[in-house]
């Protein structure tokens, strides 16, 4: 079946520095969203991709769908300690509603 | 607005007993998903409706786990026999229109804890 997989599944930076986590989808996706998740919180919806190659940005998050559609990353740029929580991809393949979750990746900021 | 409710926030019940958990959408969201999430994981999918029907019910781990919809707005989420593995936090999740391409509301969740 569908698999995602995130990198890394933890990471430690420094308050100021950037931060990337990556995303990889064992089929082709229709599309592909990502959340976050603070701790002992739910989810909460950030972005959704849809074509190939798609680049988007708000304000210090920049997401990407990879060409194939079977990858895609969140950058932050300057981490705050806001930025602290989960970071998950979800992908939808073509021909089906259920999206898949990555593993996530767990981001901690320090001041 | 209201978001996603979930009831209750927590439960505990021993091993073999039934439960039931429910869920109600934000108004007008015609999509719904259950998820389940165990700690340090990824929300894991277990059914999705359109409306009434469930449209994909592939996630659901085995036949102890039921859901229904019967009006198109609230869900329960039914576990027969409960099992100490079934312990986890069980997410819904609504979406307006055809599930695919909206963004999805999460509820809180319900805690599930099997003894």
């Amino acid at each position: 079946g569908q698999q995602v997989m995130q990198i890394p599944q933890y990471q430690h930076v420094q308050e100021g520095e950037d931060f990337t986590t990556y995303c990889n989808s064992s089929t082709t996706l229709s599309n592909i969203q990502w959340y976050k998740q603070r701790p002992g919180g739910h989810p909460v919806f950030l972005i959704q991709l849809v074509k190939s190659g798609e680049v988007k940005k708000q304000k210090r998050l920049t997401f990407q769908f990879g060409e194939a559609k079977k990858n895609s990353s969140l950058h932050i740029t300057a981490t705050q300690t806001t930025d602290v929580g989960t970071y998950f991809c979800a992908g939808s393949a073509s021909g089906t509603y259920k999206y898949i979750f990555g593993t996530g990746t767990r981001l901690k900021v320090l001041a | 607005g209201a978001g996603v409710s979930q009831t209750p926030s927590n439960k505990v019940t021993e091993k073999g007993k039934y439960v039931e958990l429910r869920c109600d959408p934000i108004s007008g969201h015609t999509a719904l998903y259950w998820y389940r999430q165990s700690l340090g994981q990824g929300p894991e999918f277990l059914i999705y409706f359109q409306g009434t029907g469930a449209a994909d019910d592939s996630g659901l781990p085995n036949d102890r786990f039921f859901a229904v919809r019967p009006e198109g707005s609230v869900s329960t989420l039914k576990i027969q026999r409960t099992e100490r593995g079934d312990s986890a936090v069980y997410l819904c999740a609504s979406s307006l229109g055809l599930a695919g391409y909206n963004e999805q509301f999460f509820g809180p969740g319900t805690r599930l804890t099997v003894l």
